[in-house]
Protein backbone atom coordinates (compact mmCIF):
# COMPACT_ATOMS: atom_id res chain seq x y z
CA UNK A 1 0.00 0.00 0.00
CA UNK A 2 0.83 3.83 -0.08
CA UNK A 3 1.68 3.98 -3.59
CA UNK A 4 2.27 7.48 -4.74
CA UNK A 5 2.76 7.89 -8.63
CA UNK A 6 3.37 10.75 -10.61
CA UNK A 7 3.04 11.47 -14.67
CA UNK A 8 4.94 12.39 -16.50
CA UNK A 9 7.66 10.57 -15.28
CA UNK A 10 10.11 12.79 -18.03
CA UNK A 11 9.34 15.67 -20.22
CA UNK A 12 10.98 18.02 -22.04
CA UNK A 13 9.96 21.09 -23.47
CA UNK A 14 10.84 24.18 -25.41
CA UNK A 15 11.50 27.27 -23.40
CA UNK A 16 8.21 29.48 -22.54
CA UNK A 17 5.98 26.85 -22.38
CA UNK A 18 3.95 25.34 -19.25
CA UNK A 19 4.11 22.11 -18.60
CA UNK A 20 1.89 20.23 -15.80
CA UNK A 21 3.19 17.46 -13.41
CA UNK A 22 0.36 14.94 -12.11
CA UNK A 23 0.98 13.37 -7.98
CA UNK A 24 -1.69 11.04 -7.64
CA UNK A 25 -1.80 8.59 -4.23
CA UNK A 26 -3.19 5.39 -5.67
CA UNK A 27 -4.02 3.44 -2.97
CA UNK A 28 -4.86 6.09 -0.24
CA UNK A 29 -6.13 9.30 0.62
CA UNK A 30 -3.79 12.67 1.10
CA UNK A 31 -5.13 15.59 2.44
CA UNK A 32 -1.74 16.88 2.29
CA UNK A 33 0.60 16.65 -0.67
CA UNK A 34 4.14 18.10 -1.28
CA UNK A 35 6.53 19.32 -3.69
CA UNK A 36 10.15 19.29 -3.92
CA UNK A 37 12.54 20.32 -6.25
CA UNK A 38 16.00 18.50 -7.10
CA UNK A 39 18.94 19.92 -8.78
CA UNK A 40 21.94 17.76 -9.75
CA UNK A 41 23.80 16.21 -6.99
CA UNK A 42 21.71 18.26 -5.09
CA UNK A 43 19.37 17.83 -1.70
CA UNK A 44 15.50 17.56 -1.99
CA UNK A 45 14.11 21.44 -1.53
CA UNK A 46 10.01 21.56 -0.70
CA UNK A 47 8.30 23.97 -3.31
CA UNK A 48 5.21 24.02 -1.65
CA UNK A 49 3.08 22.03 0.42
CA UNK A 50 -0.69 21.52 -1.26
CA UNK A 51 -3.61 20.97 0.81
CA UNK A 52 -7.18 19.48 -0.42
CA UNK A 53 -9.44 22.11 -1.17
CA UNK A 54 -7.34 25.46 0.20
CA UNK A 55 -4.62 27.13 -1.43
CA UNK A 56 -1.08 25.42 -1.42
CA UNK A 57 2.05 27.12 0.82
CA UNK A 58 4.49 27.96 -1.20
CA UNK A 59 8.65 28.06 0.79
CA UNK A 60 9.91 31.53 0.66
CA UNK A 61 11.73 32.26 -2.63
CA UNK A 62 9.39 30.12 -4.42
CA UNK A 63 7.42 32.04 -7.44
CA UNK A 64 3.81 30.82 -6.62
CA UNK A 65 3.11 32.53 -9.62
CA UNK A 66 5.65 30.30 -11.90
CA UNK A 67 4.51 26.87 -10.05
CA UNK A 68 0.82 26.88 -10.04
CA UNK A 69 0.10 24.40 -8.03
CA UNK A 70 -3.64 22.38 -7.85
CA UNK A 71 -5.02 19.61 -5.27
CA UNK A 72 -8.50 19.34 -6.82
CA UNK A 73 -9.36 15.80 -4.62
CA UNK A 74 -8.17 14.09 -2.45
CA UNK A 75 -5.85 11.64 -4.45
CA UNK A 76 -4.41 14.30 -7.14
CA UNK A 77 -2.22 17.31 -7.38
CA UNK A 78 -0.59 18.97 -9.94
CA UNK A 79 2.08 21.16 -10.31
CA UNK A 80 2.12 23.22 -13.35
CA UNK A 81 5.86 25.30 -14.53
CA UNK A 82 4.56 28.11 -15.89
CA UNK A 83 6.45 29.83 -19.07
CA UNK A 84 9.53 26.98 -18.43
CA UNK A 85 12.72 28.28 -18.46
CA UNK A 86 16.10 26.47 -19.14
CA UNK A 87 17.38 27.13 -15.72
CA UNK A 88 13.39 25.08 -14.25
CA UNK A 89 14.98 22.17 -15.67
CA UNK A 90 15.34 19.72 -12.69
CA UNK A 91 13.83 16.56 -10.84
CA UNK A 92 10.28 17.27 -9.43
CA UNK A 93 8.90 14.46 -6.42
CA UNK A 94 5.99 14.91 -5.09
CA UNK A 95 4.94 12.87 -1.43
CA UNK A 96 1.86 12.41 -0.10
CA UNK A 97 0.44 11.92 3.63
CA UNK A 98 -1.46 8.97 4.69
CA UNK A 99 -4.76 10.22 6.66
CA UNK A 100 -4.77 7.00 8.02
CA UNK A 101 -0.76 6.96 9.93
CA UNK A 102 -1.21 9.28 12.28
CA UNK A 103 2.59 8.54 13.44
CA UNK A 104 5.34 9.01 12.21
CA UNK A 105 5.21 12.04 9.79
CA UNK A 106 5.71 9.27 7.21
CA UNK A 107 5.04 11.12 3.41
CA UNK A 108 5.24 8.50 0.65
CA UNK A 109 7.26 9.95 -2.13
CA UNK A 110 6.02 9.65 -6.04
CA UNK A 111 8.57 8.51 -8.75
CA UNK A 112 9.45 11.60 -9.72
CA UNK A 113 9.52 13.56 -13.16
CA UNK A 114 12.20 14.77 -14.36
CA UNK A 115 12.04 18.23 -16.53
CA UNK A 116 14.15 19.34 -19.37
CA UNK A 117 13.80 22.47 -20.50
CA UNK A 118 15.13 23.69 -23.94
CA UNK B 1 14.51 25.91 12.47
CA UNK B 2 15.19 22.19 11.73
CA UNK B 3 18.64 21.20 9.78
CA UNK B 4 20.17 18.38 9.08
CA UNK B 5 23.96 17.87 8.40
CA UNK B 6 25.65 14.82 6.23
CA UNK B 7 29.12 15.94 6.14
CA UNK B 8 30.45 13.43 3.97
CA UNK B 9 29.72 14.23 0.61
CA UNK B 10 30.89 11.11 -1.13
CA UNK B 11 32.39 7.91 -0.02
CA UNK B 12 33.82 4.89 -2.00
CA UNK B 13 34.49 1.68 -0.33
CA UNK B 14 35.77 -2.05 -1.78
CA UNK B 15 32.98 -4.17 -1.80
CA UNK B 16 32.34 -6.58 1.28
CA UNK B 17 33.87 -3.49 3.22
CA UNK B 18 31.27 -1.58 5.78
CA UNK B 19 31.02 1.92 5.63
CA UNK B 20 29.30 4.27 7.85
CA UNK B 21 27.04 7.58 7.02
CA UNK B 22 26.64 10.05 9.46
CA UNK B 23 23.74 12.08 9.82
CA UNK B 24 23.84 15.15 12.59
CA UNK B 25 20.71 17.01 13.33
CA UNK B 26 19.32 20.00 15.18
CA UNK B 27 16.01 21.27 16.34
CA UNK B 28 14.02 22.88 18.97
CA UNK B 29 11.76 19.79 19.33
CA UNK B 30 11.68 17.24 21.93
CA UNK B 31 9.10 15.27 19.72
CA UNK B 32 10.41 14.53 16.13
CA UNK B 33 11.14 11.90 13.45
CA UNK B 34 14.40 10.89 11.59
CA UNK B 35 14.22 9.14 8.15
CA UNK B 36 17.09 7.96 5.85
CA UNK B 37 16.11 7.52 2.07
CA UNK B 38 18.04 5.79 -0.42
CA UNK B 39 17.94 7.66 -3.89
CA UNK B 40 19.89 5.31 -6.87
CA UNK B 41 20.68 6.35 -10.17
CA UNK B 42 17.35 5.85 -11.37
CA UNK B 43 16.27 9.21 -8.86
CA UNK B 44 13.33 7.57 -6.86
CA UNK B 45 13.46 7.46 -3.31
CA UNK B 46 13.48 4.61 -1.20
CA UNK B 47 12.28 4.55 2.53
CA UNK B 48 14.86 2.90 4.46
CA UNK B 49 13.47 3.66 8.08
CA UNK B 50 12.56 6.21 10.53
CA UNK B 51 12.89 6.60 14.35
CA UNK B 52 10.90 8.69 16.57
CA UNK B 53 12.75 11.17 19.05
CA UNK B 54 11.95 8.95 21.81
CA UNK B 55 13.09 5.58 20.62
CA UNK B 56 16.94 5.55 20.96
CA UNK B 57 17.29 1.94 20.31
CA UNK B 58 19.36 0.61 17.54
CA UNK B 59 17.95 -0.72 14.83
CA UNK B 60 19.27 -3.53 12.97
CA UNK B 61 17.32 -5.00 9.35
CA UNK B 62 20.14 -7.21 7.79
CA UNK B 63 22.90 -5.72 5.86
CA UNK B 64 21.68 -2.08 7.29
CA UNK B 65 21.86 -0.81 10.93
CA UNK B 66 21.30 2.50 12.74
CA UNK B 67 23.08 4.32 15.34
CA UNK B 68 20.76 6.97 17.22
CA UNK B 69 22.63 9.08 20.05
CA UNK B 70 20.54 12.47 21.34
CA UNK B 71 23.40 12.95 23.31
CA UNK B 72 25.25 14.31 20.13
CA UNK B 73 21.98 14.75 17.72
CA UNK B 74 23.58 11.87 15.37
CA UNK B 75 21.28 9.16 13.75
CA UNK B 76 24.44 7.44 11.73
CA UNK B 77 23.94 4.61 9.35
CA UNK B 78 26.27 1.54 8.55
CA UNK B 79 26.21 -0.66 5.79
CA UNK B 80 27.81 -4.10 7.00
CA UNK B 81 29.46 -6.08 4.16
CA UNK B 82 28.95 -3.19 1.66
CA UNK B 83 27.67 -4.79 -2.13
CA UNK B 84 27.64 -3.23 -5.18
CA UNK B 85 23.92 -2.66 -5.51
CA UNK B 86 24.38 -0.48 -2.59
CA UNK B 87 25.66 2.49 -4.56
CA UNK B 88 23.32 5.23 -4.58
CA UNK B 89 22.79 8.52 -2.80
CA UNK B 90 21.61 8.72 0.80
CA UNK B 91 19.75 11.24 2.46
CA UNK B 92 19.19 11.88 6.14
CA UNK B 93 15.75 13.93 6.91
CA UNK B 94 14.02 15.19 10.15
CA UNK B 95 10.38 16.19 10.34
CA UNK B 96 9.08 17.67 13.57
CA UNK B 97 5.90 16.68 15.10
CA UNK B 98 2.80 18.36 14.24
CA UNK B 99 4.80 20.42 11.35
CA UNK B 100 4.63 18.36 8.23
CA UNK B 101 7.80 19.44 6.67
CA UNK B 102 10.48 17.55 6.23
CA UNK B 103 13.84 18.74 6.01
CA UNK B 104 16.66 16.27 4.07
CA UNK B 105 20.15 16.47 4.57
CA UNK B 106 22.44 17.43 1.54
CA UNK B 107 23.16 13.90 1.18
CA UNK B 108 25.79 11.25 1.04
CA UNK B 109 27.20 9.12 -2.57
CA UNK B 110 28.04 6.12 -2.08
CA UNK B 111 30.06 4.14 -4.40
CA UNK B 112 30.56 0.54 -3.81
CA UNK B 113 33.72 -0.61 -6.31
CA UNK B 114 33.47 -4.53 -7.22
Amino acid sequence: GAVVSQHPSWVICKSGTSVKIECRSLDFQATTMFWYRQFPKQSLMLMATSNEGSKATYEQGVEKDKFLINHASLTLSTLTVTSAHPEDSSFYICSARDLTVISYNEQFFGPGTRLTVL
Amino acid sequence: AQKVTQAQTEISVVEKEDVTLDCVYETRDTTYYLFWYKQPPSGELVFLIRRNSFDEQNEISGRYSWNFQKSTSSFNFTITASQVVDSAVYFCALSEAGYQKVTFGTGTKLQVIP
